[in-house]
Parts: structure tokens; C-alpha cells; sequence
């Protein structure tokens, strides 16, 4: 039973379109945050939601829109997109926004072409 | 803005040695790291963890040192395998209130039978 799911695992999309990615967990948490890894590997927070509320938003383009039905989902939405969105994108959760506990998803690889 | 960093972006050891993984951060009020391990298409995966009143940790065949007065960690892994080859980051946090982790960038660890 997967603790942190993603889907899709694989998006490949052309410029200009809208998508959206989908988390949802099942370890209680009441944190959750998307994470963006570029083509070095370099993890980068982008969002941060506790119990649907956004806490922190790290200077992310408003095409970008998180989306949190209830604590247990946390979707991103990207409208316009565009070649420098490729990356791998991970969904994580925490209890009380504590480091300790996190977990992550297995990423949605996402391909702007 | 403060990062985390690490010195060696690849290594390669041979089966059977001990594998020394280095990372350097600056945040001095940073007083929480976690290592994570992530294999090829999946998400990083909590290795293990030290909070700054520590200066060394261990679990099962892995270490962690942490020397606060150089702002350096390092982790250790003894009797390196095959399935240890991944890319391996040092993320910090700062305990108070919500945060997020700030991940450096990863080293790749290649061992070889």
C-alpha cells in the first residue's frame, strides 16, 4: 500500500497546454508539499500546504495553482507550459510540518515539448 | 540565500569498501539533517537522520558525523553493495515551527562488483 502516491508517473506535453498532477497520501499527515528536481538533481520546494492551507509558496510562477481538496490530496496545476517546466516533480508529506517523517512519492516525470 | 552543498558530485568505490559521502552547509541555525537515498525513478528515501545536539549517529551499516563548528556532515557506509549505488543528498530543517527541508545538491555514489 503505497504511503505517498503520484499520478501520473510519466506526462509528455506540448508547449502551451494546461496539466495537472496528482498526489494523495495515506499516512495522516497533515502536510503536504510538492518539490521540484531539476536535470541535476537539485531538489527545490515549491509548496507547502497544512490542512489545506498554503504555508509556503517559494517563488513559483502563477501558472503554477495548488489545489488541496483535504489533507490527504495535494494537486498541482500547471497552466501554459512551457519547455523549462521539464522536470521531476515530487509530492511529500510530514506531520505538523516537522522534517521528521517525511515522505515522498516516487515523481511525475513531466516533458514540455 | 543559504544552501546546503556537497564536494564531491560522483564517486565510484568498489564492493565491500567504505563509502564517505560529504556535505557542507551554512545555515547555522539549521539544527536538524537528514540523509536521503534515491535510486533511479524513484523518490528520496529517508537513510537517516541527527539533530545538532548529536555529533554522531549510527544505524545499520551507515553513519552520520555532524561537526557544527564547521558546519559539516558526512555519512558513512560500511561494506558499500551494488544496491547502495544511488544518488545520495543532505537536507537541513529548522525545527521550529513550519519549514520546509533545503536539500543540497546530490552526490552520486557508483559501486561496482
Amino acid at each position: 500500500d503505497t504511503a505517498v502516491s503520484q499520478t501520473p508517473k510519466y506526462l509528455v506535453t506540448q508547449m502551451g497546454n494546461d496539466k495537472s498532477i496528482k498526489c494523495e497520501q495515506n499516512l495522516g499527515h497533515d502536510t503536504m508539499y510538492w518539490y521540484k528536481q531539476d536535470s541535476k538533481k537539485f531538489l527545490k520546494i515549491m509548496f507547502s500546504y497544512n490542512n489545506k492551507e498554503l504555508i509556503i509558496n517559494e517563488t513559483v510562477p502563477n501558472r503554477f495553482s495548488p489545489k488541496s481538496p483535504d489533507k490527504a490530496h495535494l494537486n498541482l496545476h500547471i497552466n501554459s507550459l512551457e519547455l523549462g517546466d521539464s522536470a521531476v516533480y515530487f509530492c511529500a508529506s510530514s506531520q505538523g510540518g516537522w522534517a521528521y517523517g517525511y515522505t515522498f512519492g516516487s515523481g511525475t516525470r513531466l516533458t514540455v515539448v | 540565500g543559504e544552501s546546503v552543498g556537497l564536494h564531491l558530485p560522483t564517486l565510484s568505490v568498489q564492493e565491500g569498501d567504505n563509502s564517505i559521502i560529504n556535505c557542507a552547509y551554512s545555515n547555522s541555525a539549521s539544527d536538524y539533517f537528514i540523509w536521503y537515498k534515491q535510486e533511479s525513478g524513484k523518490g528520496p528515501q529517508f537513510i537517516i537522520d541527527i539533530r545538532s545536539n548529536m555529533d554522531k549517529r549510527q544505524g545499520q551499516r551507515v553513519t552520520v558525523l555532524l561537526n557544527k563548528t564547521v558546519k559539516h556532515l558526512s555519512l558513512q557506509i560500511a561494506a558499500t553493495q551494488p544496491g547502495d549505488s544511488a544518488v545520495y543528498f543532505c537536507a537541513e530543517n529548522q525545527s521550529s515551527g513550519y519549514s520546509t527541508l533545503t536539500f543540497g545538491k546530490g552526490t552520486m555514489l557508483l559501486v561496482s562488483p
